[in-house]
């Protein structure tokens, strides 16, 4: 039984280029996280939807980032036109239920973004 | 707000001894959870241990072993017989009735053999 499954593991974009990282969630789950972390830091929460649905998008940036999880295939995050603030590291998590009560949420391995 | 605090940016311990991380909270909610990840150097979050605001009991999985005082808002994650491969961040992180994580900033755990 796969885990959260995120690709590419590693993305190189140059400023100004389009960012699109890809998040699968775990088998069964229909919830999904999208977290960013700067270095040194904690995770912060960007994104929270289920299938066909955007539940919360507070943590997203009002500008040039998107979401979706469509009805088939996996989560997107999408970043267009990327500046150098951009790189980090994004995680995506699933849950079954919409808290991720005892069993937590499960990550991916994360997509690690460097814009040069 | 809820807040997490981990005051410790990094630790050394000796190989086979216990090791406590702490971890303190702030929430106005009843209900919450606590979780523990590893994030090792390879980059991946790992879970490590939950504790709920109502389990009376500490939670353990393994090694590892929350001391949850609830009064005192603190869950600090205990690992007894430290192994080499425990050495990777560490991150407490608080979920209440926003289903959104938040996070601390982390310690980073070395083990010396």
């Amino acid at each position: 039984n796969a885990g959260v499954m995120q690709n590419p593991r590693h993305l190189v974009r140059r400023r100004g280029q389009e960012a699109r990282l890809r998040c699968s969630p775990m088998k069964g789950h229909s919830h999904v996280y999208w977290y960013r972390q700067l270095p040194e830091e904690g995770l912060k929460f960007m994104v929270y939807l289920q299938k066909e649905n955007i539940i919360d998008e507070s943590g997203m940036p009002k500008e040039r980032f998107s979401a979706e999880f469509p009805k088939e295939g996996p989560s997107i995050l999408r970043i267009q036109q990327v500046v150098r603030g951009d790189s980090a590291a994004y995680f995506c998590a699933s849950s079954l239920q919409g808290r991720g009560d005892g069993y937590g949420y499960t990550f991916g391995s994360g997509t690690r973004l460097t814009v040069v | 707000a809820q807040k997490i605090t981990q005051t410790q940016p990094g630790m050394f311990v000796q190989e086979k001894e216990a090791v406590t991380l702490d971890c303190t909270y702030d929430t106005s909610d009843q209900s919450y959870g606590l979780f523990w990840y590893k994030q090792p150097s390879s980059g991946e979050m790992i879970f490590l241990i939950y504790q709920g605001s109502y389990d009376e009991q500490n939670a353990t999985e393994g090694r590892y072993s929350l001391n949850f005082q609830k009064a005192r808002k603190s869950a600090n994650l205990v690992i007894s017989a430290s192994q080499l491969g425990d050495s990777a961040m560490y991150f407490c992180s608080l979920a209440d009735s926003n289903y959104q994580l938040i996070w601390g900033a982390g310690t980073k755990l070395i083990i010396k053999p």
